[in-house]
């Protein structure tokens, strides 16, 4: 079991509030990533992470930002959350040619 | 930049049916990877192909790469109604070896 965490699960935020979400993992992988969950677009890649403050980013990266200040966590922060970002997020780790995934946080955006 | 075509979008089918998906690309993989999603779960891996051609099973579950390098598919034979949920298939092929993701099958079941 890779051992990937996601907190919160669940997050209600108002229009124009910052948020962070966090990913930990127990098993130094080094890749992380994040995606967004919508209907009708799949996952869709945010940032992800190739080490400590290694980050690049994904196809939607716009109104998102990243840091990996240690191996285990990567943190995903909306600097001013939109209506738009309502979705589901997932952090995933590189393990091997494949990646394991958190169980996802649910964020609305009111 | 690169894409996968994933289908069908969704299938409603009857328990003991058999389900057929695939994925298709313009370009090449090296490696092809099949995920099931369970309602309010992250995806989880079922099946991973790394050699063209290879056929691979995983009980009631067949997958395959594509001889061409660019399309894989994912059968399920004789379904339940735990095979709900959302499949997706995954190319590796992005920069550093990112995953490249299709937008998912949703598979429904009626017992």
């Amino acid at each position: 079991d890779a051992g990937i965490t996601q907190s919160p699960r669940h997050k209600v935020t108002e229009t124009g509030t910052p948020v962070t979400l966090r990913c930990h993992q127990t098993e130094n992988h080094r890749y992380m990533y994040w995606y967004r969950q919508d209907p009708g677009h799949g996952l869709r890649l945010i940032h992800y992470s190739y080490g400590v403050k290694d980050t690049d980013k994904g196809e939607v990266s716009d109104g998102y930002s990243v840091s990996r200040s240690k191996t285990e966590d990567f943190l995903l922060t909306l600097e001013s959350a939109t209506s738009s970002q309502t979705s589901v997020y997932f952090c995933a780790i590189r393990t091997g040619l494949s990646y394991t995934f958190g169980s996802g946080t649910r964020l609305t955006v009111v | 930049g690169q894409q996968l075509n994933q289908s069908p979008q969704s299938m409603f089918i009857q328990e003991g049916e058999d389900v057929s998906m695939n994925c298709t690309s313009s370009s090449i993989f090296n490696t092809w990877l099949w995920y099931k999603q369970d309602p309010g779960e992250g995806p989880v891996l079922l099946i991973a192909l790394y050699k063209a051609g290879e056929l691979t099973s995983n009980g009631r579950l067949t997958a395959q790469f594509g001889i061409t390098r660019k399309d894989s598919f994912l059968n399920i034979s004789a379904s339940i109604p735990s095979d709900v949920g959302i499949y997706f298939c995954a190319g590796q092929g992005g920069s550093q070896g990112n995953l490249i993701f299709g937008k998912g099958t949703k598979l429904s079941v009626k017992p």
